[in-house]
């Protein structure tokens, strides 16, 4: 099946660690993205990429890291300079040019 | 910076009755607006709309674009339980190499049996 595909599901971490979220997708999209969301909030954009071995910081990027060396693959490292990391994170993509962005299911990381 | 405001952030109704959810936006070289519905884990993709006055329909689900005064509405016909979510407008800008969606902070509508 075609989709996009988070992991974990949950994640716990102790404060002063690095985590990285998992993001791949098997659409063939060149694009994609992290977003992040708050309890009754919308979601903030993290980072972008366009294409492979490019990425473009979003509205939020401070205290996050990622790459892009596969097309599938989009990971996020949220680093121990991310003051309040506790939030749902989603991973979205889509074909380059124009059209919609689809979301994986999201991680839930709690920072304890 | 680009702002997208959603109305009412909470609403109650019960079932059967009609809804319309309001999204207002102000961004730079709009490209786009996209409503996605949002049921405790990843929004599903509602409609995307690119031209005013063009109304999308989905079944219940209804939506329409105005570009001049810059704004959505969406309209849900016959509510059922099952529409209870989170609403998400966002809006999209095109150019200047920039890439992503703006969002709002959604409305939260609950359908009472």
């Amino acid at each position: 099946d075609g989709g996009i595909t988070q992991s974990p599901k949950y994640l716990f971490r102790k404060e002063g660690q690095n985590v990285t979220l998992s993001c791949e997708q098997n659409l063939n999209h060149d694009a994609m993205y992290w977003y992040r969301q708050d309890p009754g909030q919308g979601l903030r954009l993290i980072y972008y990429s366009q294409i492979v071995n490019d990425f473009q910081k979003g509205d939020i990027a401070e205290g996050y890291s990622v790459s892009r060396e596969k097309k599938e693959s989009f990971p996020l490292t949220v680093t121990s300079a991310q003051k309040n990391p506790t939030a749902f994170y989603l991973c979205a993509s889509r074909r380059t040019g124009f059209g919609t962005q689809y979301f994986g299911p999201g991680t839930r990381l709690t920072v304890l | 910076e680009d702002k997208v405001v959603q109305s009412p952030l909470s609403l109650v109704v019960h079932e059967g009755d009609t809804v319309t959810l309001n999204c207002s936006y102000e961004v730079t070289n709009f490209r786009s607006l996209l409503w996605y519905k949002q049921e405790k884990k990843a929004p599903t993709f509602l409609f995307m709309l690119t031209s005013s006055g063009i109304e999308k329909k989905s079944g219940r689900l209804s939506s329409i674009l105005d570009k001049k005064e810059l704004f959505s509405i969406l309209n849900i016909t016959a509510t059922q339980t099952g529409d209870s979510a989170v609403y998400l407008c966002a809006v999209e800008r095109s150019g200047g190499g920039a890439d992503g969606l703006t969002f709002g902070k959604g409305t939260h509508l609950i359908i009472q049996p």
